[in-house]
């Protein structure tokens, strides 16, 4: 079964540091892999996704994540947080069945940045 | 382009209650998840439509929960006689048509609910 698990629910970084969200990820086929951010009150926005192809995989605002299979994980890189990337961030693996695919969601990281 | 829309965005609620919550997809879109999220968790699945049939219900659904999409395009999410631990937030997303399972989901603004 598809499973998801996010290291760390809250990770503090200052502005212009390195944001490292971690995440690894249980499946018994290839996986699908994506990341989704939201902010206070809000819905879930696609950050990026990672399905074949290249294992280096960039998304908006910045951010990148890169799958590596031999380590099953698929963790979440900025190399300069900004106020504005406080969030909540969420891994997910799809578990395709049926004809269809669904999200499997990690429990979520918070992220803050401070001055 | 619009998103996925829900309605309403807020709902406070007496126990024992119903509530309805609508979804409008992304139009085109005929697959429609519902997922529900409480504080501190990650979204979990609830239920799966494609075009109007139901193909799949979380056993989180319980017997107090009822989605439909009767027309193949908007959605609702009744729950009757609501339970405090009812209280999440209610997570609709849609997607296109088509094989494979990397098709993005696109996620609405979420409808809260509040149970008192």
């Amino acid at each position: 079964a598809q499973s998801v698990t996010q290291l760390g629910s809250h990770v503090s970084v200052s502005e212009g540091a390195l944001v490292l969200l971690r995440c690894n990820y249980s499946s018994s086929v290839p996986p699908y892999l994506f990341w989704y951010v939201q902010y206070p009150n809000q819905g879930l926005q696609l950050l990026l996704k990672y399905t074949t192809g290249a294992t280096l995989v960039k998304g908006i605002n910045g951010f990148e994540a890169e799958f590596k299979k031999s380590e099953t994980s698929f963790h979440l890189t900025k190399p300069s947080a900004h106020m504005s990337d406080a969030a909540e961030y969420f891994c997910a693996v799809t578990l395709f069945s049926g004809g269809y695919n669904k999200l499997i969601f990690g429990a979520g990281t918070r992220l803050a940045v401070h001055p | 382009d619009t998103g996925v829309s829900q309605d309403p965005r807020h709902k406070i609620t007496k126990r024992g209650q119903n509530v309805t919550f609508r979804c409008d997809p992304i139009s085109e879109h005929n697959r429609l998840y519902w997922y529900r999220q409480t504080l501190g968790q990650g979204p979990e699945f609830l239920t799966y439509f494609q075009n109007e049939a139901q193909l799949e219900k979380s056993r989180l659904l319980s017997d107090r929960f009822s989605a439909e999409r009767p027309k193949g395009s908007f959605s609702t999410l009744e729950i009757q006689r609501t339970e405090q631990g009812d209280s999440a937030m209610y997570l609709c997303a849609s997607s296109s048509p088509g094989t494979g399972s990397g098709n993005t989901i696109y996620f609405g603004e979420g409808s809260w609910l509040t149970v008192v």
